[in-house]
């Protein structure tokens, strides 16, 4: 079974500044995929970043980016430059090689301080 | 349409009674997924279509809870003598392909008093 973990709860972040959001998960799979969803207010569950586990490049999308270490199991996002608008709960989420299904970690929570 | 649209947005219902949550996934999206999302807690899975078939069904907690998509497009998530900890949010999410990652709605809502 896969599990993911997501051990901070809660974060926060001066404007402008950078944070780094931490993910672990466990599986006995060799080939995958690992994601970050935003979810705001509205409930919508919106795709942040995504990774194929087989490239050993980590993702960018603008100012998001990840650190993924397949040895160690870890997947983090890194958000630089942080803006009001990135005030959101952030799911990590592990997806096997056929893509039928998610597991989603218990979020952080993530708050931008002007 | 534009986005993955679900109705109602929120919905409150006695202990016992019979409820029915709509999808209207985005046009020409083959695969339909259903999840559940308790609070504090991430989405957990439900069901996932592929087509007019329940290809997964294996995150149906009991068989009170029943999914259809008959034509391949719109899907009813139905929940039959509704309990109050199926209170949670109802999320949909559709796809073209799976792997590159899904649309979600915005979530029903559902509080069972």
């Amino acid at each position: 079974a896969q599990t993911v973990t997501q051990s901070q709860p809660e974060m926060s972040v001066q404007e402008a500044e950078t944070v780094t959001l931490s993910c672990t998960y466990d599986t006995s799979e060799s080939n995958y995929y690992l994601f970050w969803y935003k979810q705001p207010p509205s409930r919508q569950m919106i795709l942040v970043i995504r990774q194929e586990a087989y490239k050993q490049q980590n993702a960018t999308e603008n100012r998001f980016s990840v650190n993924f270490q397949k040895a160690a199991k870890s997947f983090s996002l890194k958000i630089s430059d942080s803006q009001l608008g990135d005030t959101a709960m952030y799911f990590c989420a592990f997806m096997p090689w056929t893509g039928n299904q998610f597991y989603f970690g218990t979020g952080t929570s993530l708050t931008v301080i002007p | 349409g534009a986005g993955v649209s679900q109705t109602p947005s929120n919905k409150v219902t006695e202990k016992g009674k019979y409820v029915e949550l709509r999808c209207d996934p985005i046009s020409g999206h083959t695969a339909l997924y259903w999840y559940r999302q308790s609070l504090g807690q991430g989405p957990e899975f439900l069901i996932y279509f592929q087509g007019t078939g329940a290809a997964d069904d294996s995150g149906l907690p009991n068989d009170r809870f029943f999914a259809v998509r008959p034509e391949g497009s719109v899907s009813t998530l139905k929940i039959q003598r509704t309990e109050r900890g199926d209170s949670a949010v109802y999320l949909c999410a559709s796809s073209l392909n799976g792997q590159l990652g899904y649309t979600f709605g915005s979530g029903t809502r559902l509080t069972v008093v």
